[in-house]
């Protein structure tokens, strides 16, 4: 079945410092969504991203789809204390409205 | 926004009760999910629903069971709860919006069951 995953699994950053988290699927993907969850909350939603190579931005966070459609990044400029928290990617196949997670990536943010 | 509710928010139950947790929306989105998340850990989804009288099993396999008579309730319930189903579990629903292009999945607070 279909499975995604990201990398890293955790990532310490001092405030400031950028940091990039990845997620690959294991087959193509119709459109891509990306979850924040802050400890002891649940997801919220970020952005979707639907075409091939498709890039948008959100003040200081880039979202990138892969030309294959079957990676995504997420991209944070300068991070922040407010930062903290698990970011989840989630893909979605051809023909079905479920999401499947990606094994989430930990941010923490040293001040 | 959508408006997304789960009772109870905590449980604590013995071995082979049965048990039933709560989900609503007020937003008539037609897609609702059930996942279970262990602390720190990913989502899996055990349950999906596209409309009423629509469930599917997710890629997780799960001993509970869903239903979907109504468009705004969706309820989860374990038979025979056992301290393996100890676990987070969150619903959500979601529904395609042509203006904004998406279909974004509103989650609710999560009930967070523990089986002594």
């Amino acid at each position: 079945g279909q499975q995604v995953m990201q990398i890293p699994q955790y990532q310490h950053v001092q405030e400031g410092e950028d940091f990039t988290t990845y997620c690959n699927s294991s087959t193509t993907l119709s459109n891509i969504q990306w979850y924040k969850q802050r400890p002891g909350g649940h997801p919220v939603f970020l952005i979707q991203l639907v075409k091939s190579g498709e890039v948008k931005k959100q003040k200081r966070l880039t979202f990138q789809f892969g030309e294959a459609k079957k990676n995504s990044s997420l991209h944070i400029t300068a991070t922040q204390t407010t930062d903290v928290g698990t970011y989840f990617c989630a893909g979605r196949g051809s023909g079905t409205y479920k999401y499947i997670f990606g094994t989430g990536t930990r941010l923490k943010v040293l001040a | 926004e959508a408006d997304i509710y789960q009772t109870p928010r905590y449980l604590v139950i013995g071995t082979g009760k049965k048990i039933t947790l709560e989900c609503s929306q007020t937003m008539g989105h037609d897609k609702m999910y059930w996942y279970q998340q262990d602390p720190g850990m990913e989502l899996h989804l055990i349950h999906y629903s596209y409309g009423v009288n629509s469930t599917e099993k997710g890629d997780l396999s799960s001993e509970s069971t869903v239903s979907r008579i109504r468009t705004e309730h969706f309820p989860l319930t374990l038979e025979s709860a056992r301290p393996s189903h100890t676990s987070q579990y969150l619903c959500a629903s979601s529904e395609y919006t042509r203006s904004r292009g998406r279909n974004e999945q509103f989650f609710g607070p999560g009930t967070r069951l523990t089986v002594l």
